[in-house]
């Protein structure tokens, strides 16, 4: 069985400095790995998502993700954040050989004046 | 503009109703799913369609229901049984089950009074 775990339920940051949200994973079989953003009572829109290839994969928005396989991890990096991305952020995984995304709890990102 | 429409955006009910909350996609994606969203517990799938006439119980399907009688229509329906019915519901597409990438629509949020 697959399983996400996001390790920060809330990040506290201010403006124009750098953040990373970390997402790790259980899998027994080859991902696909997503990140999703989520505005206050909106629906989720992708950011990035690892399919294969280069591991550092570049997003939306300015942010970036890495994939790394021997520690079954997909953190979410951004050099320097916005008012404007304090949002909820869910990482998500995908087996390369089914259909059924398994989602993360979600980070709750603020972004301080 | 493509997307996913959810309908109505909110929604109060009383204990005993069945409800019926609406999505259509005009993307052209053979896939079709619900979530429910609980603070705290990421997005969980209710039910999900690969193809028209054609529908499977995801991880929470109790007290739900579903039908896909058309490519672009999937209307969940929230019934009595459902124990906890209040929580914020999400319906997603995907072109189909082999590619990872969600598509969701804003959502519709459900209390029960």
């Amino acid at each position: 069985a697959q399983s996400v775990t996001q390790l920060d339920s809330q990040v506290p940051v201010f403006e124009e400095a750098p953040v990373e949200l970390r997402c790790n994973y259980s899998s027994s079989v080859s991902v696909y790995l997503f990140w999703y953003v989520q505005y206050p009572n909106q629906g989720l829109q992708l950011l990035l998502k690892y399919l294969s290839g280069s591991t550092l994969v570049k997003g939306i928005n300015g942010f970036e993700a890495e994939f790394n396989k021997s520690q079954t991890s997909f953190h979410l990096r951004k050099p320097s954040v916005h008012i404007s991305d304090t949002a909820e952020y869910f990482c998500a995984v995908m087996n390369t050989g089914g259909f059924k995304t398994i989602f993360g709890a979600g980070t709750r990102l603020f972004v301080k004046a | 503009d493509g997307g996913i429409t959810q309908s109505p955006k909110y929604l109060f009910r009383k204990e005993g109703q069945n409800v019926t909350l609406s999505c259509e996609q005009n993307l052209n994606h053979d896939a079709m799913y619900w979530y429910r969203q609980d603070p705290g517990q990421g997005l969980r799938l209710i039910y999900y369609s690969q193809i028209v006439n054609d529908f499977q119980k995801g991880d929470i399907a109790e007290g739900y229901s579903v039908s896909r009688e058309k490519k672009e229509s999937f209307p969940l329906t929230v019934t009595s049984a459902q124990k906890n019915p209040t929580a914020f519901y999400l319906c997603a597409s995907s072109i189909d089950f082999s590619v990872g990438e969600l598509f969701f629509g804003e959502g519709s949020r459900l209390t029960v009074l």
